[in-house]
């Protein structure tokens, strides 16, 4: 079956720009979580997503949004981009959220802001 | 506040070593672990899930171990071959919905 899906997987943007980044998990799954990668600060927690409705969310600024639809494709927005927004994206995908399962990771957005 | 630490942060090792990665995390109130491997500007692929009342849990030459009590984890790669090579992340999850909770990650590198 089809992994999670990422697009687009490279992103270039100015600075004070906004950007929405796609995911589309696995085929079932009605969790999204979102995570950002910067060789600084590893992986952190952005939010998670279940059933259109925001379940969970990391310490980052509101500039940071999500939404999920209803077939459980997640996006992910930022506003008024700053050069320290520069990092991987990665989404991850889970059948319904509960501990008992693993998170199945798309290939990620790049994002590179100048 | 949940902390997970990997050591060390880089290993180099000839193909055909037998080798041991650590994971140790400072709340043990935990729901499970998970090992992932990231090769360079990639995803994470999923190695090993370990739930909290598990002990161990193997998938081919991987065996990765949990001793909540202790807050450590360990990831053993049996007999290296170059293409292993990439860094493994622990992650730990915290709550029965809560998030990933990720250490740095261990670079390693099999030298034919």
């Amino acid at each position: 079956k089809a992994g999670v899906t990422q697009t687009p997987r490279y992103l270039i943007k100015t600075r004070g720009q906004q950007v929405t980044l796609s995911c589309s998990p696995i085929s079932g799954h009605r969790s999204v979580s979102w995570y950002q990668q910067t060789p600084g600060q590893g992986l952190q927690f952005l939010f998670e997503y279940f059933s259109e409705t925001q379940r969970n969310k990391g310490n980052f600024p509101g500039r940071f949004s999500g939404r999920q639809f209803s077939n459980s494709r997640s996006e992910m927005n930022v506003s008024t981009l700053e050069l320290g927004d520069s990092a991987l994206y990665l989404c991850a995908s889970n059948i319904d959220g509960w501990a008992e399962y693993g998170y199945t990771f798309g290939s990620g957005t790049r994002l590179t802001v100048v | 506040k949940q902390e997970v630490t990997q050591i060390p942060a880089a290993l180099s090792v000839p193909e055909g070593e037998n080798l041991v990665l650590n994971c140790s995390f400072t709340d043990s109130a935990i729901y499970n672990l998970q090992w992932f491997r990231q090769d360079p500007g990639k995803g994470l692929t999923s190695l090993l899930l370990i739930q909290s009342s598990q002990r161990e849990q193997t998938s081919g030459r991987l065996n990765a171990s949990l001793d909540k009590s202790s807050g450590r984890s360990t990831l053993y790669i049996a007999a290296s071959q170059p293409g292993d090579s990439a860094t493994y992340l622990c992650a730990v999850r915290g709550g029965s919905q809560g998030n990933l909770i990720f250490g740095k990650g261990t670079k390693l590198s099999v030298k034919p």
